[in-house]
């Protein structure tokens, strides 16, 4: 049973703080890691792929994986209101399904 | 414009009565799929295809059905709903083969009562 955990939250960060999102996965298998940002009420949004260790950065966000320690953490730099979702981590070995975690709730105090 | 429509978007309808979650991309990928969503369990995959003809099981498959009869199509039947099919359903596509749901339908909210 592959499992993907992480921290429902909720987070609280301070607007302009870092927010630091973790996730660790079960599946040694697993090659390619994702993570949505979603909205209440809203579908989810790709907002990161990393597919091999280390950081991988865009705009204000930066993805980094630990495959040895089988964790995915998201950092967003800067954080803003409009950051304030629930950000879901997801992973796959390849030409498989796509495992989700239950999401972690972010709120971005003004 | 690039985007997955789902049909209907809200559906109340009674045990037993079958029903079908329509789901239709206009971006040519090859890659569907279809989630549930519940409170404290989550997005969690019922069913994926790779391509045309093309149909695996998710970790939820159980009381679902699926056909990929064409490219631009993928939908979501329910021969014979129960209460606990009561969900939030998603349908997602992407393009090659890599499972990375790029693109996500609005939500179709289903009460089976």
């Amino acid at each position: 049973q592959k499992e993907v955990e992480q921290n429902s939250g909720p987070l609280s960060v301070p607007e302009g703080a870092i927010a630091s999102l973790n996730c660790t996965y079960s599946d040694r298998g697993s090659q390619s890691f994702f993570w949505y940002r979603q909205y209440s009420g809203k579908s989810p949004e790709l907002i990161m792929s990393i597919y091999s260790n280390g950081d991988k950065e865009d705009g204000r966000f930066t993805a980094q994986l630990n495959k040895a320690s089988q964790y995915v953490s998201l950092l967003i730099r800067d954080s803003q209101p409009s950051d304030s979702a629930t950000y879901l981590c997801a992973v796959t070995r390849g030409a498989d399904g796509l495992t989700f975690g239950k999401g972690t709730h972010l709120i971005i105090q003004p | 414009e690039a985007q997955v429509t789902q049909n209907p978007r809200y559906l109340i309808t009674v045990t037993g009565k079958k029903l079908t979650v329509t789901c239709s991309q206009n971006m040519n990928h090859e890659y569907m799929s279809w989630y549930r969503q519940d409170p404290g369990l989550g997005l969690r995959q019922i069913y994926y295809s790779m391509n045309v003809e093309v149909t695996d099981k998710g970790d939820v498959p159980e009381g679902y059905k699926v056909s990929r009869k064409e490219k631009r199509n993928f939908p979501l039947i329910l021969e014979s709903p129960s209460p606990n099919q009561t969900s939030l359903y998603f349908c997602a596509s992407s393009s090659g083969r890599t499972v990375r749901p790029q693109h996500f339908g609005d939500g179709t909210r289903l009460s089976i009562l």
